[in-house]
């Protein structure tokens, strides 16, 4: 089983600063399936992020991922208030699909 | 549009089977690539993929959950029926059924999820 390690498990932001959120992974995602997604409460997840940096359709720009290997990161440059939320990533390269146990965004 | 929309008990008994039942619109189980899967999240915890099930009845599992987990899809119906058995309170969450992106096993249309209690 891969294991996904979010970083930080809290992160305190304004609304327009950026935000970095990491997840490393136990072994080598040499196929980049790595996918990011957002869950705010009370809401379905949403698909963010796929094959490491490749935006879903419908998302905004500001949202951006990168990394390879074992390292990933989503970058979201300029906060809204509807950031605010818990972000999780999903590797897809292992038959058993294991998510991040989530990185949330909080307002400072 | 892709809706999908799960049922099911909002209350199981320890030791019980849990059968919870996802319904589609906009996609079709007989197109090649397609699957529907499903996830849960316990309280105040993160989200954990349960089972996947594709176009081609293949099915793929949790490892940790195998043996409990059966996904079957009913095309006709556009209904995708996940079972699990000997259900604990530890298996209290919001449970979803999403579909696979096309050629990827991720998910990018979500059920809003429902939510499962197991207690006596």
């Amino acid at each position: 089983e891969i294991v996904l390690t979010q970083s930080p498990g809290t992160l305190s932001l304004s609304p327009g600063e950026r935000a970095t959120l990491s997840c490393r992974a136990s072994q080598i995602i040499g196929t980049n399936f790595l996918a990011w997604y957002q869950h705010r409460i009370g809401q379905a997840p949403r698909l963010l992020i796929y094959a490491a940096s490749t935006r879903a359709p419908g998302i905004p720009g500001r949202f951006s991922g990168s990394g390879s290997g074992t390292d990933f990161t989503l970058t979201i440059t300029r906060l809204e208030p509807e950031d605010f939320a818990v972000y999780y990533c999903q590797q897809y390269e292992s038959p058993a699909l294991t998510f991040g146990q989530g990185t949330k965004v909080e307002v400072k | 549009q892709i809706t999908l929309k799960e049922s099911g008990p909002t209350l199981v008994k320890p030791t019980q089977t849990l059968t919870l039942t996802c319904s589609f619109s906009g996609l079709s189980l007989d197109n090649n690539g397609e699957g529907v899967g499903w996830i849960r999240q316990p309280p105040g915890r993160p989200l954990e993929w349960l089972a996947l099930v594709y176009w081609d009845d293949d099915t793929r599992y949790n490892p940790s959950l195998r043996g409990r987990l059966t996904i079957t899809k009913d095309t006709s119906r556009n209904q995708v029926v996940l079972t699990m058995t000997n259900m604990d309170p530890v298996d209290t969450g919001t449970y979803y059924c999403a579909n696979r992106r096309l050629g990827y096993n991720i998910f990018d249309y979500w059920g809003q999820g429902t939510l499962v209690t197991v207690s006596s």
